[in-house]
């Protein structure tokens, strides 16, 4: 069974423009979360989506928003970029809601804002 | 929401001895613990988790012990290896599992040969 994957791996953007990731979830899985990793802050969580619902949400600006489609596939959109955002984006998915159910991890997508 | 606090931040092992990482938490209702392991530039790999009706779970050398009652939770590596060395990251389920996970900020173990 193929593993979590995320596109593209890496992006290099300017302050003030905006990007969009997306991550493919192992499939049968329904579950996607989105998290932020950075050395300062570590692991920080940004959403989850299950059957194409915003389930919870981290404590993230309106900036950062996502979507997720029939299929399970999810994106992940930031507006006006700013230095801050620099960071790895990692993705997970689940076989049903993460409330104690495992999360695999894809790849990441590593954003650069200059 | 919850808070995990990760103790420590670095540690240094002999090949063969044992490391423990310890961690705890403040919302009594979170239920599920996962323990990740980060190699330099990879993704975070699920290596153990507990849940919240369990005390404790092995996985050949690596154990999980949960303590509710002090909301704390530990991952022991026996007779480590080389290969052992990477960072770990503890988590925590808040509010039931409604919540998404909150991760601990990491211990970069290291196994001196």
């Amino acid at each position: 069974k193929a593993g979590v994957t995320q596109t593209p791996r890496y992006l290099i953007k300017t302050r003030g423009q905006q990007v969009t990731l997306s991550c493919s979830p192992i499939s049968g899985h329904r579950s996607v979360s989105w998290y932020q990793q950075t050395p300062g802050q570590g692991l920080q969580f940004l959403f989850e989506y299950f059957s194409e619902t915003q389930r919870n949400k981290g404590n993230f600006p309106g900036r950062f928003s996502g979507r997720q489609f029939s299929n399970s596939r999810s994106e992940m959109n930031v507006s006006t970029l700013e230095l801050g955002d620099s960071a790895l984006y990692l993705c997970a998915s689940s076989l049903v809601s993460t409330g104690g159910y495992e999360q695999y991890f894809g790849p990441g997508t590593r954003l650069t804002v200059t | 929401g919850e808070n995990v606090e990760q103790h420590p931040s670095t540690l240094s092992v002999q090949e063969g001895d044992s490391a423990v990482i310890k961690c705890t938490y403040s919302d009594s209702a979170s239920n599920y613990f996962p323990w990740y392991k980060q190699e330099l530039g990879k993704r975070p790999q699920l290596i153990i988790d507990i849940r919240s009706n369990v005390g404790e779970k092995k996985d050949q050398r690596i154990a999980v012990t949960l303590n509710k009652t002090a909301k704390h939770f530990s991952l022991h590596i026996t007779e480590t290896q080389p290969e052992d060395s990477a960072v770990y990251f503890c988590a925590a389920s808040g509010r039931g599992g409604a919540d998404g996970l909150t991760f601990g900020k990491g211990t970069h173990l290291i196994i001196q040969p």
